[in-house]
């Protein structure tokens, strides 16, 4: 099956600091990549959709100039976490979605961010 | 108002028997179901998946179910191994690229 990959897998930053996160296709292109916040004993929560070449779309209550995300190419998306606070440790999940396909996304294995 | 409801947050089932995940959905757009299993500390695993134009779907251990009237899917896991231990997530999306909505997940631990 298709693969997604994030790196870095853990992360541990100072408060104020940025951190970012890549999430990649390894064997297909994906015009979308999805970004997801899991919490503790709750369901995943989207963040924002990222379109390759366009500006990305975020939820309700998400701050768009604090997860910044890119969308450079059809296998790359990246969150940008801007200065961190402990609030935003969380594991940080993407996905793709393979165009082949009408609904299946491919998720990442996630990052987990620990802001201290 | 959630539209994706996995009304069991836990279940327990002994090796070898039959795991039955049930989850509801309200939103009648949704036309692509999909299961998601969960260990902690990692992104889900893809598991199994149906579309709105079939009732049933199986893979090796795996069947999907979809009652379209009643806006209800089911997993059934048979034999249940304790390797399935996990979080199960009901997942479903409709056309386009839209984003997948997911229900609150049950945790399924199988007894040995």
């Amino acid at each position: 099956g298709a693969v997604v990959s994030q790196h870095p897998s853990r992360v541990i930053c100072k408060s104020g600091t940025s951190v970012k996160i890549e999430c990649r296709s390894l064997d297909f292109q994906a015009t979308t990549m999805f970004w997801y916040r899991q919490f503790p004993k709750k369901s995943l929560m989207l963040m924002a959709t990222s379109n390759e070449g366009s500006k990305a779309t975020y939820e309700q209550g998400v701050e768009k100039d604090k997860f910044l995300i890119n969308h450079a190419s059809l296998t790359l998306s990246t969150l940008t976490v801007t200065s961190a606070h402990p609030e935003d440790s969380s594991f940080y999940i993407c996905s793709a979605r393979d165009l082949r396909t009408s609904g299946e996304q491919y998720f990442g294995p996630g990052t987990r961010l620990t802001v201290t | 108002d959630q539209q994706v409801k996995q009304n069991s947050p836990s279940l327990s089932v002994q090796e070898g028997r039959i795991s039955i995940l049930n989850c509801d959905y309200t939103n009648s757009m949704f036309d692509y179901f999909l299961w998601y299993k969960k260990y902690p500390a990692e992104g889900p695993t893809f598991l199994i998946s149906i579309s709105s134009i079939k009732d049933k779907n199986e893979d090796g251990r795996f069947t999907v179910f979809l009652n379209k009237s009643a806006k209800h899917l089911s997993l059934h896991i048979v034999p249940s191994q304790p390797g399935d231990s996990a979080v199960y997530f009901c997942a479903a999306t409709g056309s386009g690229n839209t984003p997948l909505v997911f229900g609150k997940g049950t945790r399924l631990s199988v007894i040995a």
